[in-house]
């Protein structure tokens, strides 16, 4: 059974730039949520998609948005990108009661 | 606002011994509480979680205990190996019954077993 996958592993922006990173979750779970981990630091939650809707958000800021598909898939897009958007991205998929699944995270480098 | 403290960052113990990380977490609605693991290069791994109406889950060398009075919960590993070296994050979330909720993660202990 396959986990949570995310693409791709690593990706290298230029400033200004927009990027777009994927997430498959867990098969049977139906909720994505997706985190910023700076190096060095415990993950902060950026928002959390059900039924294809943004059902909560934290602190970022607009340029940061999402989308979940009908087969319940995940993209997180940044706009505008800043040096200090360089960070580890991690998709978790949840279902209902059940605990989080983690990907291994797609490493953002913004130079 | 939100906020889970962590301690120690970084923590040496000897193969065999116990290792101890506490955390402590500031929304007294919280009811749910998880331990990852995350190694090099991967993602957070659930090693344990309790919910709020337990005080102490025990899984073979892991523990947790949780004081709701005291907003205070710790990850407790005994016996422990090389492998168990690693980041280990605490973690706090309102789960309502129809939802997960979001996580409010601790910064993050990094533990090392010498051999």
């Amino acid at each position: 059974d396959a986990g949570v996958t995310q693409s791709p592993t690593h990706l290298i922006k230029t400033r200004g730039q927009q990027v777009t990173l994927r997430c498959s979750p867990k098969s049977g779970h139906d909720t994505v949520s997706w985190y910023q981990q700076a190096l060095g630091q415990g993950p902060q939650f950026i928002f959390q998609y059900y039924e294809e809707e943004e059902r909560q958000r934290g602190n970022f800021p607009d340029r940061f948005s999402g989308h979940q598909f009908p087969n319940y898939s995940s993209e997180l897009n940044v706009n505008a990108l800043l040096l200090g958007d360089s960070a580890l991205y991690l998709c978790a998929s949840s279902l209902a009661r059940s605990g989080y699944t983690f990907g291994s995270g797609t490493r953002l480098t913004v130079v | 606002g939100e906020n889970v403290e962590q301690h120690p960052s970084t923590l040496s113990v000897q193969e065999g011994d116990s290792a101890v990380i506490k955390c402590t977490y500031s929304d007294s609605a919280s009811n749910y509480f998880p331990w990852y693991k995350q190694e090099l290069g991967k993602g957070p791994q659930l090693i344990i979680d309790i919910r709020s109406n337990v005080g102490e889950k025990k899984d073979q060398r892991i523990a947790v205990t949780l004081n709701k009075t005291a907003k205070h919960f710790s990850l407790h590993i005994t016996e422990t190996q090389p492998e168990d070296s690693a980041v280990y994050f605490c973690a706090a979330s309102k789960k309502g019954s129809g939802n997960t909720g979001k996580l409010i993660f601790g910064q993050g202990t990094t533990l090392q077993v010498k051999p």
